[in-house]
């Protein structure tokens, strides 16, 4: 059974357009992450939760924002899509030290294209 | 900053044993070692972590040397689906729980 729900697994969104990327978890766990990932490239931390507190990376653009309405769903919303947003974009989600096994769930991803 | 350096390649024949390598010179105390793997066109799967004892699961073995400024996965009997990009991270623990790739090494299992 999926832990790590991402829909939809494909997004096509016009140039300019705000678009938003779901992701929800089934495993109750209170760390949650975005990644974006190029072709070819490794997985680039965006932004995650842990529990309500958010933290940004440095240099994640201001295009990118989230959201995380409770623990089992989290949002990225990309306010104006360019060209170079296009992507794989995976949401994971971990437990903390604290409460145990700290490995990270990924979901399958979502592929977006920018026409 | 890249915490890890992996090769950016390897191959390993089906039925033998994949050595993967990462250095991790910089390491600090509380740090962690992760692998994980990512198959194509799917999401990261993790494989294995530790903190300075070798570990060992149903998937991999982990060994990280004495001083713990390098480390290397095993996984004892490659098959074809074992063909992946393999990363090593290291994490430390903090309350912020980041997980930052590095390049990984892209291991090519053939027949």
């Amino acid at each position: 059974d999926a832990m790590v729900i991402q829909n939809p697994r494909y997004q096509v969104t016009q140039f300019g357009k705000p678009v938003t990327l779901s992701c929800s978890q089934t495993l109750n766990h209170n760390v949650m992450y975005w990644y974006q990932q190029k072709s070819s490239q490794a997985p680039k931390l965006l932004f995650h939760y842990y529990d309500k507190d958010f933290n940004n990376e440095a240099d994640t653009p201001d295009n990118f924002q989230s959201r995380r309405p409770n623990t089992s769903f989290c949002f990225l919303d990309i306010r104006s899509p360019g060209l170079g947003d296009a992507a794989m974009y995976l949401c994971a989600t971990s437990r903390d030290r604290v409460a145990g096994s700290t490995e990270a769930f990924f979901g399958q991803g979502t592929r977006l294209t920018v026409v | 900053d890249a915490k890890t350096t992996q090769p950016p390649s390897m191959d390993c024949a089906e039925g033998r044993a994949a050595n993967l390598p990462c250095n991790h010179s910089t390491i600090s105390g509380n740090e962690y070692v992760y692998w994980y793997r990512q198959i194509h066109s799917q999401g990261p799967q993790y494989i294995i972590h530790g903190l300075k004892n070798n570990e060992t699961n149903e998937m991999a073995s982990l060994i990280i040397t004495e001083d713990r400024k390098s480390s290397t996965l095993i996984l004892p009997h490659a098959t074809l689906r074992d063909t992946a990009v393999y990363y090593c991270i290291v994490r430390a623990l903090y309350n912020t729980d980041k997980l930052i790739f590095g390049t990984g090494t892209r291991l090519q299992v053939f027949p």
